[in-house]
């Protein structure tokens, strides 16, 4: 059974950093791309960034370029976000997927 | 970027009703076209693959269909429980990958 479970959101202040990890099983993780995709409350879903399955090739949304940095380690079978510069913009449930299964999300909120 | 339009944003039906949702892609995505159902508090869940392909075990009462840029989503014979938010989403060859901006399907 495909698993995918995050960890690491919670309560940060604007400007600071937070880094999410997904725990994957249940399938070859190194055989498949992966993404993150956040949803703000109440909002509709948005594709954040996505890895290919070797971490060589890296995808970003252009309003959080230069700010997110996705990663993975095929060894661990784990998918990271580093967040940094983080805006009120930036809350939202944050989902690991490989947009076909989804992890259960976790929530990341910025505020001071 | 590739946008897609999707409508209605809201539609009410019954149960037992036949109800489409259409995307429209702004660029040839090919077949790269997937849709998901979203209930409130839940993470999304596949429901159709490659345009027209039904995920598995998802009833065969849902469809899609593709007819040039327009991608629809067909359920036949409503149910209480499809009753959620569907969006579909692009992921034509590389990313940027968009998503609709949603439909809520509800009770009329």
């Amino acid at each position: 059974e495909v698993q995918l479970v995050e960890s690491g959101g919670g309560l940060v202040q604007p400007g600071r950093s937070v880094k999410l990890s997904c725990a994957a099983s249940g399938f070859t993780f190194s055989h498949f791309y992966m993404a993150w995709v956040r949803q703000a409350p109440t909002k509709g879903l948005e594709w954040v960034a996505s890895i290919s399955s070797g971490g060589r090739d890296t995808f970003y949304r252009d309003s959080v370029k230069g700010r997110f940095t996705i990663s993975r380690d095929n060894a661990q079978n784990t998918l990271y976000l580093q967040m940094d510069s983080l805006r009120s913009e930036d809350t939202a449930t944050y989902y690991c997927t490989r947009l076909d299964f989804w992890g259960q999300g976790v929530m990341v909120t910025v505020s001071s | 970027d590739i946008q897609m339009t999707q409508s209605p944003s809201s539609l009410p039906a019954s149960l037992g009703d036949r109800v489409t949702i259409t995307c429209r892609a702004s660029q040839d995505i090919g077949n790269h076209l997937r849709w998901f159902q979203q209930k409130p508090g839940k993470s999304p869940r596949l429901m159709i693959y490659g345009a027209t392909n039904l995920a598995a075990g998802v009833p065969s009462r849902f469809s899609g269909s593709r007819s040039g840029s327009d991608y629809s989503l067909t359920i036949n014979s409503l149910e209480s429980e499809d009753m959620a938010i569907y969006y579909c989403l692009q992921h034509n060859e590389y990313p940027p990958y968009t998503f609709g901006a949603g439909t809520k399907l509800e009770l009329k």
